[in-house]
């Protein structure tokens, strides 16, 4: 089983609201990843998360806020968002080990800021 | 940095045919991993094959395959016996070899199954 699940599919918000997106895995997988995808365009990395600490920041704005409750779950807090945020958001997962080092991807939410 | 490029932004086939994407890569690391992944139009990004820069063997997965070329820094990937549901954007990857590692890919080569 390769399956990552994301929360909302879709995503409509205004510039003063605040929403979450969530992602789970059940894998058992210890590395966890949020990427930024504009159209047409690769993905971008946001955040990681190994062994539930954020290990890797990818100088993202303070608008974006990163959680990860537990080795499952990871979340994405959204707060203040410009139009120019409106992208689909992936979240992958990893068991980072010598042999399973792969990223396993979910569907994505689709996020428009109006 | 590691840099990815894929000079072919669309690729056009027919259905059975044997088509290859290409790409190229930069990096003055000696351990890493490679990966070829897809995203049809339905936006799931699905890992197609991977490769370890240690292994000189070229990984296959069925009807794909990579030639790896370390030296030269080129990872091709070889559809063979091309089938419409193949229709997607393929992204060639690069990833560190040490932890939870961002992957850097390319800008992507949209490719197209024609019947």
């Amino acid at each position: 089983d390769t399956e990552v699940t994301q929360t909302p599919k879709h995503l409509v918000m205004g510039m003063t609201n605040k929403k979450s997106l969530k992602c789970e895995q059940h894998m058992g997988h210890r590395a966890m990843y949020w990427y930024k995808q504009k159209a047409k365009k690769p993905p971008e990395l946001m955040f990681v998360y190994s062994y539930e600490k954020l290990s890797i920041n990818e100088s993202v704005p303070s608008r974006f806020s990163p959680e990860c409750p537990n080795s499952s779950l990871l979340n994405l807090h959204l707060h203040a968002l410009q139009p120019e945020d409106s992208a689909l958001y992936l979240c992958a997962s990893s068991q980072e080990t010598v042999e399973r080092y792969e990223q396993y991807f979910g569907p994505g939410t689709r996020l428009t800021v109006t | 940095a590691q840099t990815v490029t894929q000079s072919q932004p669309e690729m056009s086939v027919q259905e059975a045919e044997t088509v290859t994407l290409s790409c190229t890569y930069d990096t003055s690391e000696n351990n890493y991993y490679l990966f070829w992944y897809k995203q049809p139009p339905s936006r799931q990004m699905i890992l197609v094959i991977r490769q370890e820069a240690y292994k000189q063997q070229n990984a296959t997965e069925n009807r794909f395959s990579v030639n790896f070329q370390k030296a030269a820094k080129s990872f091709s990937l070889k559809i063979s016996d091309s089938q419409l549901g193949d229709t997607a954007m393929y992204f060639c990857a690069f990833m560190k070899h040490s932890g939870a590692q961002k992957l850097v890919f390319g800008q992507g080569t949209r490719l197209t199954i024609n019947p």
